[in-house]
Parts: structure tokens; C-alpha cells; sequence
């Protein structure tokens, strides 16, 4: 199970592109990466997952480089909307199913 | 529409007074798990069930109990509610423990005086 590291806190601009990084350094062989958004007082959400390389869906995209120690989410052209907290996350407890959310990162998009 | 649905969204309450907070997935998902969000503690696992009359304890179990009796729904119930339980809970389903994918209810906030 992957021990995820995230930044507390950014700041950006409407308009801007976010670019969110994530360390796992210990990283399973079958360890998938998972990215969920949450806003105040809602449900995590699941944005997007990845196993190595880049995935892109309607909402953002993820990169992992080769070595896996990382991975980067990326927003683009980030609304007000998109002010949220953002968790990476490894696979599910095996035993348990438990998602591990960490501190996460609360992005701030200002106008 | 695939959701989870949690009932109420709010409730206040006083200690001692029984209460129930329901959930209900409609996405035939065997694996259904319970989670309180506090600040400074993040996300913490309560209960989890893997299928139907399968539950487990998660990591802060103490003062809830839980039920699978259908596929779809997994109550939470607190017997004896105190003010330490005040917190916003999460209901959550996947097709598989193994699955990344989770689906998240909007969430309960509740209160104990």
C-alpha cells in the first residue's frame, strides 16, 4: 500500500492550469494511482486513476513517469468551481477496502 | 443515475437518544463501508461490509453498529449517541473491496448535545 505525500495547500487563478504532484515512493508493483476531489461538507468524488504514463478523461488528466515514484494531476483552465481538496491515493486496503485519504490538497482558485 | 444516498443530510440530537442514519446504493455494489470526516483527523473507516450479512469493524468502530441484511442498504446506527460523535459521516460503496472507484453519499452532518 502506497504512502502518499501531497502539498497542504495552493493557490491559483482563474484560467490557470493546476498542476498537483503527489510522491509515493513506495509504490506497490500492482499499486494503482486514484485521484478523488472534494468539496466542503460532500463525498469524495473519483476523478481519474493510472498505472504508468498518461490517462486524460473530461475532467483532468494524471501523469506518471516511468519510475512511479510520483504522479502529477493535472486541471486545466481551473474555474472557481474547482476550489476543492484533492486526495492520491494507492489501492484499497487488501483486507479491509479501506481508501487511505491522506491530508490532501486544498487548492483555492481565485478570480 | 449511479448514486449512494444518505439520509438525513442534517440531524441534531441529545445524548442517549437512538438514531439511525440510512444508506442506499442502486448500483448492485458488494462492498459498502462507512467513514466520519473530522478536522485535523481526515477521513476515518467506522464499519465495512464486503456483501450481504458480511460486517467488519473499521478503524473506530466503538458506539456504532451496522447491518447488511439487502445488498443495497447499510444502515448506521448509534445506540447511545454522545458529543464525541458529532462529526459528518460518509457512506460509501464499490463493486469490490479491491475497486479504486468509490461512490460517496453527500454526506450526514450530525450533531450530539
Amino acid at each position: 500500500l502506497a504512502k502518499t505525500t501531497q502539498p497542504i495547500s495552493m493557490d491559483s487563478y482563474e484560467g490557470q492550469e493546476v498542476n498537483i504532484t503527489c510522491s509515493h515512493n513506495n509504490i506497490a508493483t500492482n499499486d494503482y494511482i486514484t485521484w478523488y476531489q472534494q468539496f466542503p461538507s460532500q463525498g469524495p468524488r473519483f476523478i481519474i486513476q493510472g498505472y504508468k504514463t498518461k490517462v486524460t478523461n473530461e475532467v483532468a488528466s494524471l501523469f506518471i513517469p516511468a519510475d512511479r515514484k510520483s504522479s502529477t494531476l493535472s486541471l486545466p483552465r481551473v474555474s472557481l468551481s474547482d476550489t476543492a481538496v484533492y486526495y492520491c491515493l494507492g489501492l484499497p486496503s487488501s483486507n479491509t477496502g479501506k481508501l487511505i485519504f491522506g491530508q490532501g490538497t486544498t487548492l483555492q482558485v481565485k478570480p | 443515475e449511479a448514486q449512494v444516498t444518505q439520509n438525513p443530510r442534517y440531524l441534531i440530537t441529545v445524548t442517549g437518544k437512538k438514531l439511525t442514519v440510512t444508506c442506499s446504493q442502486n448500483m448492485n455494489h458488494e462492498y459498502m463501508s462507512w467513514y466520519r470526516q473530522d478536522p485535523g483527523l481526515g477521513l476515518r473507516q467506522i464499519y465495512y461490509s464486503m456483501n450481504v450479512e458480511v460486517t467488519d469493524k473499521g478503524d473506530v468502530p466503538e458506539g456504532y453498529k451496522v447491518s447488511r441484511k439487502e445488498k443495497r442498504n447499510f444502515p448506521l446506527i448509534l445506540e447511545s449517541p454522545s458529543p464525541n460523535q458529532t462529526s459528518l459521516y460518509f457512506c460509501a460503496s464499490s463493486l469490490t473491496r479491491w475497486n479504486t472507484e468509490a461512490f460517496f453519499g453527500q454526506g450526514t452532518r450530525l450533531t450530539v448535545v
